[in-house]
């Protein structure tokens, strides 16, 4: 079933260490998107990519690096986590920018 | 990127037809209008998109005014389980710099 993957579905993670969430899509969607969503609120773009090869900062890229080497894979890296990234995680990806998205599962992370 | 303005939350009875308006006063020329719907727990879905006048699909219509300053997304004979948060969107397809930004939303609530 073609779709869009997201992995682990949970993490725990110690404060310092570093973790890579992973996202794949078989749409061969040019743009893709990562998002962090908090309990009750609304999401906030962290990084997005509109084509493979690019990327491009978010409303909240602090302590978040993406990479996009090809069109299926778009990885997001916590390079030292804090507690404040404790958080549910989404993935996207759209033909086009603003086009209809298709959204992952989501990760749950909690950073202790 | 247009900002967009909608209700914290609505509250409606089953069998009953449900309009969120929207509002984007500085909404751009080449800018679509798109409404997600979220579910605890899952990422957002697509619901609609339009440019202009008015779309419909077999979930909702979207009415779009002459000046596009502002759009309704109507929900008919909404059930419990059209309950969620519903985000509307606005952006621009084919910008190379673009990027899907959520608002905080409109939670609406069904009762029986």
């Amino acid at each position: 079933i073609a779709g869009i993957t997201q992995a682990p579905t949970s993490q725990i993670l110690a404060a310092g260490r570093r973790m890579t969430l992973r996202c794949t899509q078989d749409m061969r969607h040019n743009a893709m998107y990562w998002y962090r969503q908090d309990l009750g609120l609304g999401l906030r773009l962290i990084h997005y990519s509109n084509t493979a090869g690019t990327t491009g900062k978010g409303e909240v890229p602090d302590g978040y690096s993406v990479s996009r080497a090809n069109t299926d894979d778009f990885p997001l890296t916590l390079a030292s986590a804090v507690p404040s990234q404790t958080s549910v995680y989404f993935c996207a990806s759209s033909m086009q920018t603003n086009t209809e998205a298709f959204f992952g599962q989501g990760t749950r992370l909690t950073v202790v | 990127l247009a900002k967009t303005t909608q209700p914290i939350s609505m509250d409606s009875y089953e069998g009953q037809e449900v309009n969120i308006t929207c509002s984007h006063n500085n909404i751009a020329t080449n800018d679509y209008i798109t409404w997600y719907q979220q579910f605890p727990s899952q990422g957002p879905r697509f619901i609609i998109q339009g440019y202009k006048t008015k779309v419909t699909n077999e979930v909702a219509s979207l009415f779009i005014p002459a000046d596009r300053k502002s759009s309704t997304l109507s929900l008919p004979r909404v059930s419990l389980s059209d309950t969620a948060v519903y985000y509307c969107l606005v952006g621009d397809a084919y910008s190379s710099a673009s990027k899907i930004i959520f608002g905080s939303g409109t939670r609406l609530s069904i009762r029986p």
